[in-house]
């Protein structure tokens, strides 16, 4: 079966510090694909990243990157020079390759940026 | 841009109730499904529907039924509505595949007293 683990339940940092949301995974397929979503306050999920599982490129777009390792299962996220804005709760996903193909997210992890 | 709209934001039921919670799409999707989202447990599955009148049960069905009887639409049905089904329900869809990025609607918060 598949699971996503973020164990960081809240993280609070001041502005303009970097911060880093873990993501660990558990799947037995070898094709699988891996999101992260944003729920800012007004609380409508929005879609940051999705890698599949043959691509361990990792990926910048602006303040944001992410690191994907599958000798770690691990599919992390990495805020630099945190705003206000950013303040959120993320999630990280993830989703059968073959089959229904549901979408299996995480507990969350939510940031707070102080300015 | 895709936009998936839940029909209430806020819902105040009484325990026993039958509650109906709808969804709507309006590109064309295939794959439509149900969430609750709970402090500490992130979102839940609660049923998918891959496409018109097909659904599978996610990780917590019980107590919980859907209807999707266009491609469009897709209803959660709480046939009696009790105190641990007060939660926030999100609804989402997607093209198709295991690939495709979900849309969400903005949740509706059910409290059911």
């Amino acid at each position: 079966a598949q699971k996503v683990t973020q164990a960081q339940t809240e993280i609070s940092v001041v502005e303009k510090e970097d911060v880093t949301l873990d993501c660990v995974y558990e799947t037995r397929d070898t094709t699988y694909y891996l999101f992260w979503y944003k729920q800012p306050p007004s609380g409508e999920l929005v879609f940051l990243i999705r890698r599949n599982s043959f691509d361990e490129q990792n990926e910048i777009s602006g303040r944001y990157s992410w690191n994907f390792q599958k000798s770690t299962s691990s599919f992390n996220f990495t805020i630099t020079a945190s705003q206000v804005v950013d303040s959120a709760v993320y999630f990280c996903a993830l989703s059968e390759a073959l089959g229904f193909q549901k979408l299996v997210f995480g507990t969350g992890t939510r940031l707070l940026v102080s300015p | 841009d895709v936009k998936v709209t839940q029909s209430s934001r806020y819902l105040v039921k009484r325990t026993g109730e039958k509650v109906f919670l709808e969804c709507v799409q309006d590109m064309d999707h295939e794959n439509m499904f149900w969430y609750r989202q709970d402090p500490g447990l992130g979102l839940r599955l609660i049923y998918f529907s891959y496409d018109v009148k097909m659904k599978e049960k996610g990780d917590i069905p019980e107590g919980y039924s859907v209807s999707r009887e266009k491609k469009e639409r897709f209803s959660l049905i709480l046939e009696s509505a009790s105190t641990n089904q007060t939660s926030m329900y999100l609804c989402a869809s997607r093209i198709t595949a295991g690939w495709e990025k979900l849309f969400f609607g903005s949740g509706t918060q059910l409290s059911v007293l």
